[in-house]
């Protein structure tokens, strides 16, 4: 059974500057959440995505925004970035059925550094 | 507003003793609670959990005990070993009964040390 996989490991970009942040879920899995974790804190939600579509949404303004694919991975998409974007950002799978909750399995993450 | 909280930011405890992790949530919607450990460079790894039905589950070396009346949970590791030594992050859930989802909550973390 493969994990959670994310892409690139580490990346660093400037001030403005758009990024995407890749994940493939772990097989069996339908459901891809997102996450950002800041220095010295736990991890904070960003949005969820089920069948293709965003499923929920945390406190994140709409230049955050994702994608999921036909195979259940996903993209993480961040516009004008700003300083306070630097953090580690997290995927995680999960097999969700409508009303319920199930355990959510994480990646290894990606470091993103904001310049 | 922390709906889930660590007050303790590190713990100190010697190799085959118990550690003891604790949590307390503002949510009385939260019915589905999880732990997580975490090592440096590496995502948060999936430990233990349980639901608001249940007061105890337990799995190996690790037990989970949720005091619903008190929005308190506590995670209790014995024997203690090196490996234990990392971040634990408690987090927590509530079913959306409008078919969305509003993610995990979770904690800032407590980090454990296991002294030799």
């Amino acid at each position: 059974e493969t994990g959670v996989t994310q892409s690139p490991t580490h990346l660093i970009k400037t001030r403005g500057q758009q990024v995407t942040l890749r994940c493939s879920s772990q097989s069996g899995h339908n459901t891809v959440s997102w996450y950002q974790q800041a220095l010295g804190q736990g991890p904070q939600f960003i949005f969820q995505y089920y069948r293709e579509e965003e499923n929920g949404r945390g406190n994140f303004p709409p230049r955050f925004s994702g994608l999921q694919f036909p195979n259940y991975s996903s993209e993480l998409n961040v516009n004008a970035l700003e300083l306070d974007d630097s953090a580690l950002y997290l995927c995680a799978s999960s097999r969700l059925q409508r009303g319920d909750t199930d355990t959510q399995y994480f990646g290894p993450g990606t470091r993103l550094t904001v310049l | 507003d922390q709906q889930v909280k660590q007050n303790s930011p590190s713990l100190s405890v010697q190799e085959g003793r118990i550690s003891i992790l604790n949590c307390d949530y503002t949510n009385s919607m939260f019915d589905y609670f999880l732990w997580y450990k975490k090592y440096p460079a590496e995502g948060p790894t999936f430990l233990i959990s349980i639901s608001s039905i249940k007061d105890k589950n337990e799995d190996g070396r690790f037990t989970v005990f949720l005091n619903k009346s008190a929005k308190h949970l506590s995670l209790h590791i014995v024997p203690s070993q090196p490996g234990d030594s990392a971040v634990y992050f408690c987090a927590a859930s509530e079913v959306n009964s409008g078919g969305g989802a509003d993610g995990l909550t979770f904690g800032k973390g407590t980090h454990l040390i296991i002294q030799p």
